[in-house]
């Protein structure tokens, strides 16, 4: 893989059911995996850093895993409610700088 | 809490003319980051400034410039605008001691007519 993907592009979730979607990246020259929770006409929200293969981070009913050998890393919403619909954005950075790549971001739609 | 601050936030130019958008990072952060989103694509990085100095460059145009002054906000110029140039660009910054951990403004919409 030499671009970040994610996928699904988009799914809808019933209230209060659970998902989760997936980010890929090179796993050559990995430094960091970055999540980020985008609303239109927002700026994005930093949800998760993560660093360490086998890092689990977890924010409120949100919660990410990382797989720095195989190159993936899964984002879970637990109990999914109405607030939480946005686009969720990966990126992968090599070095400490900051500069991102970003994937296309997996929009979720969550409804009453 | 104070966030990064973009300006303008919508701004219309015709093909050739130029822009300046602005960007203010967040107080004591010392890195600044602008991306380029066009339509349909995912966030392109294009040029990071550290402590006044570019630290890295991504796709950027020759076209474009950019700077980062002494309070550390940053400008970034973009001349003989293309229609191809229409995008959301954002500012992002990152604080000394966590680099990593990045914090993006609300994007500042370019388009181009």
């Amino acid at each position: 893989i030499l671009n970040v993907e994610q996928s699904p592009q988009s799914l809808h979730v019933q209230e209060g059911d659970s998902t989760n979607f997936t980010c890929s990246f090179p796993s050559s020259n990995f430094y960091a995996l970055h999540w980020y929770r985008w609303e239109t006409a927002k700026s994005p929200e930093a949800l998760f850093v993560m660093t360490l293969n086998g890092d689990e981070k977890k924010k409120g009913r949100i919660s990410a895993t990382l797989n720095t050998k195989e190159g993936y890393s899964y984002l879970y919403i637990k109990g999914s409610q109405p607030e939480d619909s946005a686009t969720y954005l990966c990126a992968f950075s090599t070095d400490s700088w900051g500069k991102l790549q970003f994937g296309a971001g997996t929009q979720v739609v969550v409804t009453p | 809490a104070a966030g990064v601050i973009q300006s303008p936030r919508h701004l219309i130019k015709e093909k050739r003319e130029t822009a300046t958008l602005k960007c203010y990072p967040i107080p004591r952060h010392d890195t600044v980051y602008w991306y380029q989103q066009g339509p349909g694509q995912d966030p392109q990085f294009l040029i990071s400034f550290y402590e006044k100095m570019q630290s890295d460059k991504g796709s950027i145009p020759d076209r474009f410039s950019a700077q980062q002054f002494s309070d550390y906000h940053s400008e970034l110029n973009m001349s003989s605008l293309e229609l191809g140039d229409s995008a959301l660009y954002f500012c992002a910054s990152s604080p000394r001691n966590e680099r990593n951990t990045i914090y993006f403004g609300e994007g500042s919409w370019l388009t181009v007519v």
